[in-house]
């Protein structure tokens, strides 16, 4: 079945410009992750969706991040002002409601701030 | 989640079983083994996970020692694809938002 998408795979923009990245996940999954990834760094939470619950935004950097998610299904990660230290893989996971240990993750966006 | 113990890295021969090992010598009772792989430019890519019984699916074998301090995971014909850091976690089922990997073990296949 299908798995998690993103979109873009890589996104290339200058400092100051605002980005949006999309993420589609698996069918029937409530819950949904924004992590990011530095070069050889371990992932770092971003954000979490669970159902029609507030998102938990705790790990948001600042806030120039923001995210949604319409209908339950597609979300999307909104970088305002990007700075070159965002640069970085930007990965979406998903889960079913009461699994979040098991997490499914799309291919990621990479991200580059020049 | 229980601290888990993994080797940094193993290699092992194209077309032979890959076995990695952890330890997870303070898991709970509640605490459910799960195995996580990430490939060079990929995100993490769940693999399987289990309680105290042995699983199996499409992709790899779970087995967990009678008291359950460790596992192993075996991929029973390992491929060059293979090649990643492979993570063991300890947690419960519905743990929290966010995953957190340690050290893991870099697995490389070898031709």
């Amino acid at each position: 079945g299908a798995g998690v998408s993103q979109s873009p795979s890589n996104k290339v923009t200058e400092k100051g410009k605002d980005v949006e990245l999309r993420c589609d996940p698996i069918s029937g999954h409530t819950a949904l992750y924004w992590y990011r990834q530095s070069l050889g760094q371990g992932l770092e939470f971003l954000i979490y969706f669970q159902g029609n619950s507030a998102p938990d935004k705790s790990g948001l950097p600042s806030d120039r991040f923001s995210a949604e998610r319409t209908g339950g299904s597609v979300s999307t990660l909104t970088i305002q002002r990007t700075q070159q230290e965002d640069s970085a893989v930007y990965l979406c996971a998903s889960s079913l409601a009461h699994e979040s240990s098991t997490q499914y993750f799309g291919p990621g966006t990479r991200l580059t701030v020049l | 989640d229980a601290k888990t113990t993994q080797p940094p890295s193993m290699d092992c021969a194209e077309g032979r079983a890959a076995n990695l090992p952890c330890n997870h010598s303070t898991i709970s009772g509640n605490e459910y083994v799960y195995w996580y792989r990430q490939i060079h430019s990929q995100g993490p890519q769940y693999i399987i996970h289990g309680l105290k019984n042995n699983e199996t699916n499409e992709m790899a074998s779970l087995i967990i020692t009678e008291d359950r301090k460790s596992s192993t995971l075996i991929l029973p014909h390992a491929t060059l694809r293979d090649t990643a850091v492979y993570y063991c976690i300890v947690r419960e089922p519905n743990a929290g938002n966010m995953l957190t990997f340690g050290g893991g073990t870099r697995l490389m296949v070898k031709p």
